[in-house]
């Protein structure tokens, strides 16, 4: 699977939009681009994937450049609840394809 | 959403006993599933990919012996921790797969935190 590469931290404050970015330069034609997050101590939950074009779901919106060898996460409004390990990760779409998790970045939403 | 639970939450076992993690798909069927380990701030490492009625597939370093895995029906898998020393403490979690439109989708489990005395 494509490796990606992303900031080891950042910080927002609540209410206002966390762009977290992903690099991912690597990534072949029939890999998604996939975002779970993980809050202290808890499995780690689905947030959003896409393939090439832009997607938005409840929770967030993901932004996949042209080439797609980077994406961004867009939270639209942070809240505290948000605070949490992101990661990024690159994979087909088999029963048995694996999610390789990175260190993520860790994302501090601040009141 | 996908539901996936594991039994128990958490767990604190005597050296040398064995401990066994149930991880089950509550509202889907999974033919595969996943079990990682995570150690405290680190991120989590795959440990094996269980098919159901099939063996288990181990990771590079992660003895199969040790870590014992079945996966007997479609929403149950089962890691067993033998013989479990101290340094086997760690936080455990599972995956399922899920078949949507757009392939599979992986889920899950809140996690087990073993500590082995």
């Amino acid at each position: 699977d494509a490796k990606t590469t992303q900031p080891t931290s950042m910080d927002c404050a609540e209410g206002r939009a966390a762009n977290l970015p992903c690099n991912h330069s690597t990534i072949s034609g029939n890999e998604y681009v996939y975002w779970y997050r993980q809050i202290h101590s808890q499995g780690p939950q689905y947030i959003i994937h896409g393939l090439k074009n832009n997607e938005t779901n409840e929770m967030a919106s993901l932004i996949i450049t042209e080439d797609r060898k980077s994406s961004t996460l867009i939270l639209p409004h942070a809240t505290l609840r948000d605070t949490a390990v992101y990661y990024c990760i690159v994979r087909g779409t088999g029963a048995n394809s694996k999610l390789t998790f990175g260190k993520g970045i860790t994302l501090s939403v601040r009141p | 959403g996908a539901v996936v639970s594991q039994h128990p939450s958490r767990v604190i076992c005597k050296s040398g006993t064995s401990v066994k993690i149930e991880c089950r798909s509550l509202d889907f069927q999974a033919t595969t599933m996943f079990w990682y380990r995570q150690f405290p701030k680190k991120s989590l490492m795959l440990m094996a990919t269980s098919n159901e009625g099939s063996k288990a597939t181990y990771e590079q370093g992660v003895e199969k012996d040790k870590f014992l895995i079945n996966h007997a029906s479609l929403t149950l898998s089962t890691l067993t921790v033998t013989s479990a020393h101290p340094e086997d403490s760690s936080f455990y979690i599972c995956s399922a797969s899920r078949g949507t439109s757009g392939g599979y989708e992986q889920y899950f489990g809140p996690g087990t935190r073993l500590t082995v005395t």
